[in-house]
């Protein structure tokens, strides 16, 4: 069975302090990894897809890397407005298009 | 903008009453799925269509049904709701399906089971 775990469950930084969100997976066949943003009361907003280990993608303060076993969202120089729930979610060869998600980082960026 | 869009936003049913949740997209995607996301906790699929094809998810109770008239609409239906179902109903899209397309999220219904 395919299962992804986050970690932490919630992260307090403040504006400026640059941290990691880990992402851990299992899967039988990874055919892409994906990372969402999620506001409070709103649905998943799309990040990132990475596809093989060694891939890294960039997006403002934002830039994801992929191992076999694991994906890292590294936040630099954050802001208030990066507040949000970050989602991490597989897609297993095999699957059609079936994403399994972690339950998501709640991270709060204070002034 | 091209977007996915939820109706209502917030659904208030009694306990057993059928309840229809709808979603609609202007991205002329070929797949749409329905999520379940209870309060922190993941998104869980729940079913997709593809075109006009159904596909169920194995421990999706038989409660849930869903149809789908046309490209741009999908419906959600709960035919005896409980106070187990309720959640965060998401509505996504992707172009194709079998590939890693990535899925456009709508905003969500909340629904409430009284």
């Amino acid at each position: 069975e395919d299962q992804v775990t986050q970690s932490p469950e919630a992260l307090r930084l403040q504006e400026g302090e640059s941290s990691s969100l880990n992402c851990s997976y299992t899967v039988s066949g990874l055919r892409g990894l994906f990372w969402y943003r999620q506001d409070p009361g709103k649905g998943p907003e799309f990040l990132f897809t990475l596809y093989s280990a060694g891939e890294e993608k960039e997006k403002e303060r934002l830039k994801a890397t992929l191992t076999k076993k694991e994906s890292f969202l590294h936040i630099t120089a954050p802001k208030p407005e990066d507040s949000a729930t970050y989602l991490c979610a597989v897609q297993a060869t095999g699957t059609a298009s079936k994403l399994t998600f972690g339950t998501g980082t709640r991270l709060q960026v204070t002034l | 903008d091209a977007m996915v869009i939820q109706n209502p936003r917030y659904q208030v049913t009694q306990f057993g009453k059928p309840v229809t949740l709808s979603c609609s997209q202007t991205l002329n995607h070929n797949v749409m799925y329905w999520y379940q996301q209870k309060s922190s906790q993941a998104p869980k699929l729940l079913f997709h269509y593809y075109d006009k094809d159904f596909n169920n998810e194995a421990d999706t109770p038989d409660n849930f049904q869903s149809r789908r008239p046309n490209t741009s609409f999908c419906f959600l239906d709960i035919r005896s709701p409980g106070l187990g179902d309720a959640a965060m109903y998401l509505c996504a899209t992707s172009r194709e399906i079998g590939l890693s397309y990535e899925q456009y999220f709508g905003p969500g219904t909340r629904l409430t089971v009284t």
